[in-house]
C-alpha cells in the first residue's frame, strides 16, 4: 500500500495568517501519461463528514474559497490556506487515488492561535 | 443535486450481523463507483473499498478484505456495507462517498459524501 504521511500532526495559526500542511507519499503520484498528480485534500469539521477541497493536487473544488490552494508533484504536496479564517478550524486529510487502496494521511488538526 | 443518504445509527452486540445502506440520487448511480470509509472514534479516515454498481465489481483494502462485504442493488440505487459477525472493534462512523470518474475504468477522489452511519458494538 502507498503510505501517506502528513506533517505536522497539529498546528495553531493566528487569524489572517498563512497555514501550510504537508503530505508525503511513499511512491510517486504523478502519472506521466497525463501529467496529473493523483492527490486530493479534504476538510473535516467536528461532527461533519469530510468535504473535498482540492483534487489533482491543485484543482480547487467548486465553491471552495480561493484562500485554499494545493501544490506539489510526485511525492511531496502542500495544502496552503493563505489567510486563516475562524471557519477553517478542522482536520485536514490528504488522499492518494493512484493505486487501490486509496490511502489517506493520518490527518492534521488546525486550530486558531 | 447529487446526494448520498445513509441509513441510521445502529447499536449491536458482538457476533451479530449488520447491513448499513447508502442511497444515491441526482446522478446516474450505475456509472460511478461508490466507496466506504471508516472513522474510528477520535481517529482518522480509513479507505475500506469501492463498488461499481453497474456490475457490482469491487475493490477492497487488504485491511478489510474478508472482514466486510460491499454490495449494491442498482435497481434501487443503493450500496451496502455488511458484517456477518460484528466485533467491538467495528465500533466506528462509516461514510459512503461517490468516487469521481464516471466510468468503470476511472475511479479517483471522493467528491460527494454521505453524512455517515454510526455503528456501536457492545455487549
Amino acid at each position: 500500500d502507498i503510505v501517506m504521511t502528513q506533517s505536522p500532526d497539529s498546528l495553531a495559526v493566528s487569524l489572517g495568517e498563512r497555514a501550510s500542511i504537508n503530505c508525503k507519499s511513499s511512491q510517486t503520484l504523478l502519472y506521466s501519461t497525463n501529467n496529473k498528480n493523483y492527490l486530493a485534500w479534504y476538510q473535516q469539521k467536528p461532527g461533519q463528514p469530510p468535504k473535498l477541497l482540492i483534487y489533482w493536487a491543485s484543482t480547487r473544488e467548486s465553491g471552495v474559497p480561493d484562500r485554499f490552494s494545493g501544490s506539489g508533484s510526485g511525492t511531496d504536496f502542500t495544502l496552503t490556506i493563505s489567510s486563516l479564517q475562524a471557519e477553517d478550524v478542522a482536520v485536514y486529510y490528504c488522499q492518494q487515488h493512484f493505486f487501490t487502496p486509496h490511502t489517506f494521511g493520518q490527518g492534521t488538526k488546525l486550530d486558531i492561535k | 443535486e447529487v446526494q448520498l443518504v445513509q441509513s441510521g445509527a445502529e447499536v449491536k452486540k458482538p457476533g451479530e450481523s449488520l447491513s448499513i445502506s447508502c442511497k444515491g440520487s441526482g446522478y446516474t448511480f450505475t456509472t460511478y463507483w461508490v466507496g466506504w470509509v471508516r472513522q474510528m472514534p477520535g481517529k482518522g479516515l480509513e479507505w475500506m473499498g469501492i463498488i461499481y454498481p453497474g456490475d457490482s465489481d469491487t475493490r477492497y483494502s487488504p485491511s478489510f478484505q474478508g472482514q466486510v462485504t460491499i454490495s449494491a442493488d442498482k435497481s434501487i440505487s443503493t450500496a451496502y456495507l455488511q458484517w456477518s459477525s460484528l466485533k467491538a472493534s467495528d465500533t466506528a462512523m462509516y461514510y459512503c462517498a461517490r468516487v469521481s470518474g464516471g466510468s468503470k475504468f476511472l475511479y479517483y477522489y471522493m467528491d460527494v459524501w454521505g453524512k455517515g452511519t454510526t455503528v456501536t458494538v457492545s455487549s
